[in-house]
Order: structure tokens, then C-alpha cells, then sequence
């Protein structure tokens, strides 16, 4: 069964740091790009990130582009999203995604990982 | 920018309903529909703008190209109430719309 498990988030002070992981299982992690899509309280979804699947191609949007970074280890079928200088307007349900080259989606999420930011 | 319209609709169990999602500029047909639940992990319905995702009931259709885009529930199913958002994978930042919240009337 494809899936993939978020964990590492929970409560931190603004201008803390946290790092959420994405494990993925069931397929071949490093033939897929994977992506880091947010929902702030009572808001729509927000993407925020890609990773290629080999070569580090890497996007942010900007409302994390300078914060945010975006890694994966395919050894660990992994992927991971630093996030320094934390605001509250980042206090979300952060979900990973599997991206899927031939149709330019994202065809399985995790069931995302909280982060609060909050003094 | 991706701009969904209605934000929200209410609508009975049997209902043909039409969400539209319309780009700032042309996307060719690189939009994906999802339907999010509360408390689960958003699913794909419908991607490269009309091509319906393995498992997903044939009563979700998605047509369109250029800028200009919708999602066709032919007949409402219970479990059809969700929220549903349009997404661009054209460039980055890889946008979704607002948002359409689908309600029982």
C-alpha cells in the first residue's frame, strides 16, 4: 500500500525552528517529486514547496522562500522541511505529497503533521 | 492565481453540480481538482484538466484548457460534501484556488 507518514510537529515559540519528515512506503521513493502543501486554521490549502525527484531541483513559495528548506534522503525514502524564524501565520496542518511526473500531480498525501507557533 | 468560483454551494443528494476554476493566464491543461475532508488527506479526483484519477467514481468529469476550467459532479453522493480546490502545476509557485465548499442543502 502506497502512503505517506508525517511526523515532528508540534508547538514552538516565533522565531524557533522545527523539522518535519515525510517517510514514504509501498513505492519507489525516488522515481517521484515531492511537494509540502499547508492549511492554515480555517484557510485553503497553500502549496509551499517541491523537490525533484534526483537531481534537487527545488521551489518555495515566497511566503517561506529564505525560512523554509526542503530536502530528501531516497536512501531513507524521505523527505524533510526545515523551517526557521517561525511566525504564527505559519501555524498549519502541513501535509507531504507524492508528486507523479506524467501528470503533473500529487496523487497520494500524508494525513499531515500540526505545527503551532505560539508564545 | 487561480480563482475558484462559487467560494461555497449548497446542494441536495441527486444534484448536478459545477465548480469553475479560472487561471490569471494560461495554463494549457495543467490543472489538477482535489476534494479535501476535514481531518484527511486531500484526494485527486481529476488531472491534467480532464483525466479522471483510478478509483474515482465516473460521476466526477473535469473539462477545459487556456485559462478556464470546471469540475461536473453529475449526481450528488452523500459522501460528495467536501471542499474542492483547483491547482495549477503549469509554473511555480504551483497555486491552488480558494477553495469551493459543497454543502448539504
Amino acid at each position: 500500500q502506497e502512503q505517506l507518514v508525517e511526523s515532528g510537529g508540534g508547538l514552538v515559540k516565533p522565531g524557533g525552528s522545527l523539522r518535519v519528515s515525510c517517510a514514504g512506503s509501498g513505492f519507489t521513493f525516488s522515481d517521484y517529486y515531492m511537494s509540502w502543501i499547508r492549511q492554515a486554521p480555517g484557510k485553503g490549502l497553500e502549496w509551499i514547496s517541491y523537490i525533484s525527484s534526483r537531481d534537487n531541483t527545488i521551489y518555495y513559495a515566497d511566503s517561506v522562500s529564505g525560512r523554509f528548506t526542503i530536502s530528501r534522503d531516497n536512501a531513507k525514502d524521505s523527505v524533510y522541511l526545515q523551517m526557521n524564524s517561525l511566525r504564527a501565520e505559519d501555524t498549519a496542518v502541513y501535509y507531504c505529497a507524492r508528486g507523479d511526473y506524467s501528470s503533473s500531480s500529487m496523487d497520494v498525501w500524508g494525513q499531515g503533521t500540526t505545527v503551532t507557533v505560539s508564545s | 492565481q487561480m480563482t475558484q468560483s462559487p467560494s461555497s454551494l449548497s446542494a441536495s443528494v441527486g444534484d448536478r453540480v459545477t465548480i469553475t476554476c479560472r487561471a490569471s493566464q494560461s495554463i494549457s491543461s495543467y490543472l489538477t481538482w482535489y476534494q479535501h475532508k476535514p481531518g484527511k488527506a486531500p484526494k485527486l479526483l481529476i488531472y491534467a484538466a480532464s483525466s479522471l484519477q483510478s478509483g474515482v467514481p465516473s460521476r466526477f468529469s473535469g473539462s477545459g484548457s487556456g485559462t478556464d476550467f470546471t469540475l461536473t459532479i453529475s449526481s450528488l453522493q452523500p459522501e460528495d460534501f467536501a471542499t474542492y480546490y483547483c491547482q495549477q502545476s503549469y509554473s511555480t509557485p504551483q497555486t491552488f484556488g480558494q477553495g469551493t465548499k459543497l454543502e448539504i442543502k
